[in-house]
């Protein structure tokens, strides 16, 4: 069956260090992989997307995601969190024939001071 | 470029009555998808339209939900005798599909309360 997993729930970082949300796929074929960013009782913003060609994606607000085909994975990564970042990250990927996304479970960023 | 509308933001409604979620895409976008964001069950597809199709609607309840895309005006998703497990946020998001491109655009969701 397909699937999309976020393995962790909640993370917590302080504000100036790295992060790194993982996410992870099944599916029969290379689909197509977006990360997006929900703020509370907002609608979420697309951070960024993979279709093919370079592995290693930059997006908005100084996001970056990289598609590994051997791990079936596409993790996202910021290199320095700023507190605005707190917020709900939810990773998506949709077949290349289907339009419907289905989502990971979502994982919480807590940046504290 | 104004992003995809939604409106009401919030909808209040008693035990019984009727929903109406309205869904204005994007400009040149004719693909719009229906989501739901229920509390402890994350984001899940609802349907899929085209103008004046249904494409997919996989993940809509058997009953007393509908969705349509009129030709003209906006994608609308009717839940009939509402429940209280209808509370939740509903996201539409649209796509220029047909042009290659497929990426989706959310709009700021309905917040449905059911009482």
């Amino acid at each position: 069956a397909q699937s999309v997993t976020q393995p962790d729930i909640h993370i917590t970082v302080s504000e100036g260090a790295s992060l790194e949300l993982r996410c992870n796929y099944s599916y029969g074929a290379t689909p197509y992989l977006f990360w997006y960013v929900q703020s509370p009782g907002q609608g979420l913003q697309l951070l960024l997307k993979y279709f093919s060609g370079d592995t290693l994606v930059q997006g908005i607000k100084g996001f970056e995601a990289e598609f590994k085909r051997s791990q079936s994975s596409f993790n996202l990564r910021k290199p320095s969190v700023h507190w605005s970042d707190a917020a709900e990250y939810f990773c998506a990927v949709a077949s290349r024939s289907w339009g419907k996304l289905q989502f990971g479970a979502g994982t919480q960023v807590v940046v504290t001071p | 470029n104004a992003g995809v509308m939604q409106n009401p933001r919030h909808l209040v409604r008693r035990r019984g009555q009727e929903a109406r979620l309205r869904c204005s895409p994007m400009k040149g976008h004719s693909h719009v998808y229906w989501y739901r964001q229920l509390p402890e069950e994350g984001l899940k597809f609802m349907v899929y339209l085209q103008k004046e199709n249904i494409i997919d609607e996989s993940g809509m309840p058997k009953e007393r939900f509908s969705a349509e895309f009129p030709k003209e005006g906006p994608s609308i998703l009717r839940i009939q005798q509402v429940v209280r497990g209808d509370s939740a946020a509903y996201f539409c998001a649209s796509s220029p599909r047909d042009r290659g491109e497929e990426t989706q655009y959310f709009g700021p969701g309905t917040r449905l309360l059911v009482l």
